[in-house]
């Protein structure tokens, strides 16, 4: 019965690699997002979506891609990974004015 | 968006009642206040929502003064499973584009 989920937990891979990571929700919410907490623990949002508008955060570089196949599914895109990208990523939904459901994250390590 | 100004860790012991403050000096009039919460290896989870005055759920209450500018999470009786960190969040209620602060490290002792 899990709300949000991702896959992969854990993610280790080389500088200038492609990776994804992926995300769902079966709560029937509009919108998704991804997150980003650095090693910091500063949580910072990256993208949010719905099936009508996406909205980036002007801070995120575009080698970063959200991809929307579905409405329950929003996936994170990352190219020529490096090694600031490592981090924990949340993905959330949420209905519209409503509060935000978290996933439990998954870390990414480059190496 | 509103900055948000919270402890960076509050120390307490098990039984007991704790406040935590956030001062939100330049909240505008159509922004809520929001809390998460966030355990080791998790995602935030949501805790309690308010615009003015009080609200309490089963997890917490939420204080809020007459002018808007600091607000007052309070958890009754914590345990040592209510070690987290704690956000206080301020903006428009489904606002795309909320921030999380640095939030306010909670740890409970014995």
């Amino acid at each position: 019965d899990t709300a949000v989920s991702q896959t992969p937990k854990y993610l280790v891979t080389q500088m200038g690699n492609d990776k994804s990571i992926k995300c769902e929700q079966n709560l029937g919410h509009d919108t998704m997002y991804w997150y980003k907490q650095d090693s910091k623990k500063f949580l910072k949002i990256m993208f949010s979506y719905n099936n009508k508008e996406l909205i980036i955060n002007e801070t995120v570089p575009n080698r970063f891609s959200p991809k929307s196949p579905d409405k329950a599914h929003l996936n994170l895109h990352i190219n020529s990974l490096e090694l600031g990208d490592s981090a924990v990523y949340f993905c959330a939904s949420s209905l519209p004015l409503r509060e935000q459901y978290f996933g439990p994250g998954t870390r990414l390590t480059v190496t | 968006l509103a900055k948000t100004t919270q402890p960076i860790s509050m120390d307490s012991y098990e039984g007991q009642e704790v406040n935590i403050t956030c001062s939100h000096n330049n909240i505008a009039t159509n922004d809520y206040i929001t809390w998460y919460q966030q355990f080791p290896s998790q995602g935030p989870r949501f805790i309690i929502q308010g615009y003015k005055t009080k609200v309490t759920n089963e997890v917490a209450s939420l204080f809020i003064p007459a002018d808007r500018k600091s607000s007052t999470l309070s958890l009754p009786r914590v345990s040592l499973s209510d070690t987290a960190v704690y956000y206080c969040l301020v903006g428009d209620i489904g606002d795309d584009k909320i921030i999380f602060g640095k939030g306010t490290r909670l740890h409970i002792l014995p």
